[in-house]
C-alpha cells in the first residue's frame, strides 16, 4: 500500500511568517509531487507540483523535495491569513494515479 | 469554461436508498476521477477513468458503480447506502494520467446517510 504521510497540525504561524509544511512518502518509485490547498467546506486547488530534486520557487511559496530520503516539503513565505487552510500532499501512485496524504492545517494568526 | 460540475451540492438519503452522483467536464479530458473525503482524512480513490467505457477501481470501490459512456460525463453509483458512505465526494479530471498533470476537481457533493 503505497503511503502518504503528513503531520496533521494544526501548525500555527503568525502573520509575516515562514510555514513549513512537511510530507513523506513510500514509494520509491514516484516521479510527481503536488501540493494541493483546501479552505474549508471547498474543493482542493493545486499550488505547486515538483519532479525534480531540489526547490522550485513560485511566488511566496517553494516546493523542496528529497527524493534520497522521501520528504516533499512546502514552504510559504511571508505568511497571510488568508493562507489559512488545510495543505494536502500527494504523490503519483501505480497507474498515474494520486496517492493523498490526511493534510496539514494551517492557521496563520494576525 | 465550466471546468469540472457535480450535482447536487447536498444529499441526504435512508439507509438501503440509492442514487447517483453526476460529474461532467466541459475540458475534453481523458481522464477522470472519483474521491471520497472523511473528516480529517486525505482523499481516497473510489474510481477512475482513463477515457470513454474504460473504468477501473481505486482503493475503496465497495458500494459503488461508475460508468463512462462519454468524455464528458462520469457519473457514480450508490446502491443500499449505508451510513459508513457518509462523506464529501469530489469529482476530477485530468488531461493525462495524474502522475504527470493537474487534476482539476469539482465543488463536491456532501452526502449524509441516516
Amino acid at each position: 500500500q503505497k503511503e502518504v504521510e503528513q503531520n496533521s497540525g494544526p501548525l500555527s504561524v503568525p502573520e509575516g511568517a515562514i510555514a513549513s509544511l512537511n510530507c513523506t512518502y513510500s514509494d520509491r518509485g514516484s516521479q510527481s509531487f503536488f501540493w494541493y490547498r483546501q479552505y474549508s467546506g471547498k474543493s482542493p486547488e493545486l499550488i505547486m507540483f515538483i519532479y525534480s530534486n531540489g526547490d522550485k520557487e513560485d511566488g511566496r511559496f517553494t516546493a523542496q523535495l528529497n527524493k534520497a530520503s522521501q520528504y516533499v516539503s512546502l514552504l510559504i513565505r511571508d505568511s497571510q491569513p488568508s493562507d489559512s487552510a488545510t495543505y494536502l500532499c500527494a504523490v503519483n501512485g501505480w497507474g498515474n494515479k494520486l496517492v493523498f496524504g490526511a493534510g496539514t492545517i494551517l492557521r496563520v494568526k494576525s | 469554461n465550466a471546468g469540472v460540475t457535480q450535482t447536487p451540492k447536498f444529499r441526504i438519503l435512508k439507509i438501503g436508498q440509492s442514487m447517483t452522483l453526476q460529474c461532467a467536464q466541459d475540458m475534453n479530458h481523458n481522464y477522470m476521477y472519483w474521491y471520497r473525503q472523511d473528516p480529517g482524512m486525505g482523499l481516497k480513490l473510489i474510481y477512475y477513468s482513463v477515457g470513454a467505457g474504460i473504468t477501473d477501481k481505486g482503493e475503496v470501490p465497495n458500494g459503488y458503480n461508475v460508468s463512462r459512456s462519454t468524455t464528458e460525463d462520469f457519473p457514480l453509483r450508490l446502491e443500499l447506502a449505508a451510513p459508513s458512505q457518509t462523506s464529501v465526494y469530489f469529482c476530477a479530471s485530468s488531461p493525462s494520467g495524474g502522475g504527470g498533470n493537474e487534476q482539476f476537481f469539482g465543488p463536491g457533493t456532501r452526502l449524509t446517510v441516516l
